[in-house]
């Protein structure tokens, strides 16, 4: 069974640093891309990136460019997200969720989401 | 940037069809997938390639393309059916995806 499993919640003060964590079994980890998704509160989703595990080729929206890191760890199955110095604004859901392939732009399975919230 | 539209919210009584609309310049060269999502849950794909449903999902559940175009279609809605719905695609190059706004699916 394909599973992703995301770290727990956070609470952070702003400008401080952050790596949230997402675990996936069940599956070859190393072929296929880990995206992260998200979901400010009340609002859509947002396509933040993808990694591809085999390699750590990495690809970001332009809006979250410079913004987050994406990265991987292929030898425990573990993809993250990463911010160097948070704010306010990064309060959300963040989802990951497996691509079904380069080609099919589709997330089929998705992780359970990380609640990240940064007050002072 | 490329944008994918979507209404807002669309109400419907149980029983009756739901029609939920996706507009985009590039939909007619990529895909479209829909996502429904649950309060307080994970977004769960509900239709691929345009018209494909993945297994366990209902058959009530369509989607269909034309032009610039893509419809999620839920007939027989049920209680159960309420939720936010996504559509999603990607860019020309295929790589960068993008999601439409949302729409509120409420069963009156």
């Amino acid at each position: 069974e394909v599973q992703l499993v995301q770290s727990g919640a956070e609470v952070k003060k702003p400008g401080e640093s952050l790596k949230i964590s997402c675990k996936g079994s069940g599956y070859s980890f190393t072929s296929y891309w880990i995206g992260w998704v998200r979901q400010m509160p009340g609002k859509g989703l947002e396509w933040m990136g993808i990694i591809y595990p085999g390699d750590s080729d990495t690809r970001y929206s332009p809006s979250f460019q410079g913004q987050v890191t994406i990265s991987a760890d292929k030898s425990i199955s573990t993809a993250y997200l990463q911010w160097s110095s948070l704010k306010a604004s990064d309060t959300a859901m963040y989802y990951c969720a497996r691509r079904v392939g380069t080609a099919m732009a589709v997330f089929d399975y998705w992780g359970q989401g990380t609640l990240v919230t940064v007050s002072s | 940037s490329y944008e994918l539209t979507q209404p807002p919210s669309v109400s419907v009584s149980p029983g009756q069809t739901a029609r939920i609309t996706c507009s985009g310049d590039a939909l007619p060269k990529q895909y479209a997938y829909w996502y429904q999502q649950k309060p307080g849950q994970a977004p769960v794909l509900v239709i691929y390639k345009d018209s494909e449903r993945p297994s366990g999902i209902p058959e009530r559940f369509s989607g269909s393309s034309s032009g610039t175009t893509v419809t999620l279609t839920i007939s027989g809605v049920q209680a159960e059916d309420e939720a936010d719905y996504y559509c999603q695609s990607a860019d020309s190059s295929g790589t960068y995806q993008i999601f439409g706004g949302g729409t509120k699916l409420t069963v009156l």
